[in-house]
């Protein structure tokens, strides 16, 4: 069975940092790309960061580019995404994604991380 | 970036009702869209692909159509189980990956 599980997230301060973390199994997690995707508390959902299955691939959405860092340790069937200079528009529960094998589509998902940006 | 809108925001169905929601695109995607499932309390989880392609263990009763532009997904006799929110996503131009607003479905 596909099991992704986030951790890491909590209540932060504004300007602060902050490193989640998913942990994957029940599939060769170095074949697959992976995804941060963040849900603000009753809205829709938003696409952060992608890479890809050897990291060669890394993006970023606008709102988060050159604060958010997206990594992985393949050895560890581990997903990062290392958060700097968070904003109360953080907040929100990120899940990641795994990518689809032979598409683009996002076809298992975490439980997410709660996120709380907050002086 | 492509901008995708749906509609209505929020639906009330009954049970063994026939319901659509519909998904714009700001350009034409190519039917290059997917819509999630996410039921309240729990992660999103994919629903269909390629606009009309069901993903695994997806039932029957769901279908998706369009093209171009437009797009709907379709629940055909409505179950208790299908309460949820759901999206829509497009993927013909990424980054970024861009989803819908989010239909609310409830049962009247």
């Amino acid at each position: 069975e596909v099991q992704l599980v986030e951790s890491g997230g909590g209540l932060v301060q504004p300007g602060r940092s902050l490193k989640l973390s998913c942990v994957a199994s029940g599939f060769t997690f170095s074949n697959y790309g992976m995804n941060w995707i963040r849900q603000a508390p009753g809205k829709g959902l938003e696409w952060v960061a992608y890479i890809s299955s050897g990291s060669s691939y890394i993006y970023y959405a606008e709102t988060v580019k050159g604060r958010f860092t997206i990594s992985r340790d393949n050895a560890k069937n581990t997903l990062y995404l290392q958060m700097t200079s968070l904003r109360s528009e953080d907040t929100a529960l990120y899940y990641c994604a795994r990518r689809q094998y032979y598409g683009p589509v996002m076809d298992a998902w975490g439980q997410g991380a709660s996120v709380t940006v907050s002086s | 970036d492509i901008q995708m809108t749906q509609s209505p925001a929020s639906l009330s169905a009954s049970l063994g009702e026939t319901v659509t929601i519909e998904c714009r695109a700001s350009e034409d995607i190519y039917s290059n869209l997917a819509w999630y499932q996410q039921k309240p309390g729990n992660s999103p989880q994919l629903l269909i692909y390629d606009a009309n392609s069901l993903a695994d263990g997806v039932p029957s009763r769901f279908s998706g159509s369009g093209s171009g532009t437009q797009y709907s997904l379709k629940i055909n006799s409505l179950q208790s189980e299908d309460v949820a929110s759901y999206f829509c996503q497009q993927y013909n131009n990424y980054p970024p990956w861009t989803f819908g607003g989010g239909t609310k479905l409830e049962l009247k």
